[in-house]
């Protein structure tokens, strides 16, 4: 079955800490990995997305992605957490030009510490 | 540039009332449009995709329909709203103008409480 696991629920860091949001994806063709923040009552921000070449990936707001394939793993990383990243986050996977039909995790709320 | 706008942000409903969410998409054309429900604490469900006018696929059976009556519509309709209808539901449109279909763009959701 196609699924995506995002093992954490909740993480809490210090501001200027480092930060890693594991994703895990079971998927039976290439699969196109994303990254989405929520905040509180809002849509969805794309954060990073990879289709191919170079495994890690650039995003907005200082994030970066590494994808594994032999872990089937697309982790969320930034090396200096803000305030303002305080969110939920989202993983999701979809398949070639199939661009808004995807499956997604279930999400990991990020609080930041003062 | 492209926007997408989705109304109303909230609403409370009784049971048994009919529901109508409507979606809009500006600056593209025959763009994929698409119905997600996030109950609470958990993630994105896909409930409905559709690829043009009047083209509506399911992904889940529920007690809610949508329909596509412009290209840059989608409606998000129920007859007899029941509790478990309650919850966040976002439109997101991918594709469009003859460009590549590789990433969703989400509206702002509405906020659906049925009491």
């Amino acid at each position: 079955a196609q699924s995506v696991t995002q093992p954490d629920i909740h993480i809490t860091v210090s501001e200027g800490a480092s930060l890693e949001l594991r994703c895990n994806y079971s998927y039976g063709a290439t699969p196109y990995l994303f990254w989405y923040v929520q905040s509180p009552g809002q849509g969805l921000q794309l954060l990073l997305k990879y289709f191919s070449g170079d495994t890690l990936v650039q995003g907005i707001k200082g994030f970066e992605a590494e994808f594994k394939r032999s872990q089937s793993s697309f982790n969320l990383r930034k090396p200096s957490v803000h305030w303002s990243d305080a969110a939920e986050y989202f993983c999701a996977v979809g398949a070639y030009n199939q661009g808004g039909k995807l499956i997604f995790g279930q999400g990991t709320e990020l609080s930041v510490k003062p | 540039s492209q926007t997408i706008h989705q109304w109303p942000a909230t609403l409370v409903q009784p049971v048994g009332s009919p529901l109508s969410l409507e979606c809009t998409v500006e600056g593209t054309s025959n763009p994929n449009l698409y119905w997600y429900r996030q109950a609470a604490g958990r993630g994105l469900q896909l409930l409905f995709y559709s690829v043009g006018i009047g083209q509506i696929s399911s992904e889940v059976p529920q007690n809610l329909s949508a329909s596509r009556p412009q290209d840059r519509q989608f409606i998000l309709s129920s007859k007899k709203l029941l509790l478990s209808d309650s919850g966040f539901y976002l439109c997101a449109w991918s594709g469009g103008s003859g460009g590549q279909n590789t990433e969703a763009f989400f509206g702002q959701g509405t906020r659906l409480t049925v009491v």
